[in-house]
């Protein structure tokens, strides 16, 4: 079964300090891996997609990176403005002809000043 | 160009009665995707849609729910006969292709009382 974990499930970061946010997978063939960003009461906001491994994409202080097995999400001297649920997808092989995505639960990130 | 735009925001209905919600994609985006969101829980795949043909509902419960997203006019999620199990974020999406990222709506809040 296609299955994405998130770690942690929650992340309490000074403001400056970096960490990483980890998205791990598993599915019968990878057809992309997709970064979202949701705050309160609002819909997801893409961020970025991944489509092999090695390949990485960077916006302003994120930058997420992929391998065969997980990706990683990579903040840099976070703001308190970066605060949000960042949720990790993927499309699988076997929904090439539909395109569904597949949640994981998402790591809530609080960035204080 | 405006985004995927969901009416209404919020809409509470008694157990027993129809929610109907109404999703308008991104202009030149014919894939739709309607997700659940329930409290504590990820985002879970309901139904996929191409102008007037439904091509994967297997995440859409068997009985009370059903979707169209005619030639004319909004994609629109109805659910029959509400239960407090129904309270939820939906949320739609809409993509130009099937693979790739899709943009996700405001999404919808319901709530059955």
């Amino acid at each position: 079964e296609d299955q994405v974990t998130q770690s942690p499930e929650a992340l309490r970061l000074q403001e400056g300090e970096s960490s990483s946010l980890n998205c791990s997978y598993t599915v019968s063939g990878l057809r992309g891996l997709f970064w979202y960003r949701q705050d309160p009461g609002k819909g997801p906001e893409f961020l970025f997609t991944l489509y092999s491994a090695g390949e990485e994409k960077e916006k302003e202080r994120l930058k997420a990176t992929l391998t065969k097995k997980e990706s990683f999400l990579h903040i840099t001297a976070p703001k308190p403005e970066d605060s949000a649920t960042y949720l990790c997808a993927v499309q699988a092989e076997g929904s090439s002809n539909t395109g569904k995505l597949i949640f994981g639960q998402g790591t809530t990130l609080q960035v204080k000043p | 160009n405006a985004g995927v735009m969901q009416n209404p925001r919020h809409l509470v209905r008694r157990r027993g009665q129809e929610a109907r919600l109404r999703c308008s994609p991104m202009k030149g985006h014919s894939h739709v995707y309607w997700y659940r969101q329930l409290p504590e829980e990820g985002l879970k795949f309901m139904v996929y849609l191409q102008k007037e043909n439904i091509i994967d509902e297997s995440g859409m419960p068997k009985e009370r729910f059903s979707a169209e997203f005619p030639k004319e006019g909004p994609s629109i999620l109805r659910i029959q006969q509400v239960v407090r199990g129904d309270s939820a974020a939906y949320f739609c999406a809409s993509s130009p292709k099937i693979q790739g990222e899709a943009f996700f709506g405001q999404g919808t809040r319901l709530t059955v009382v």
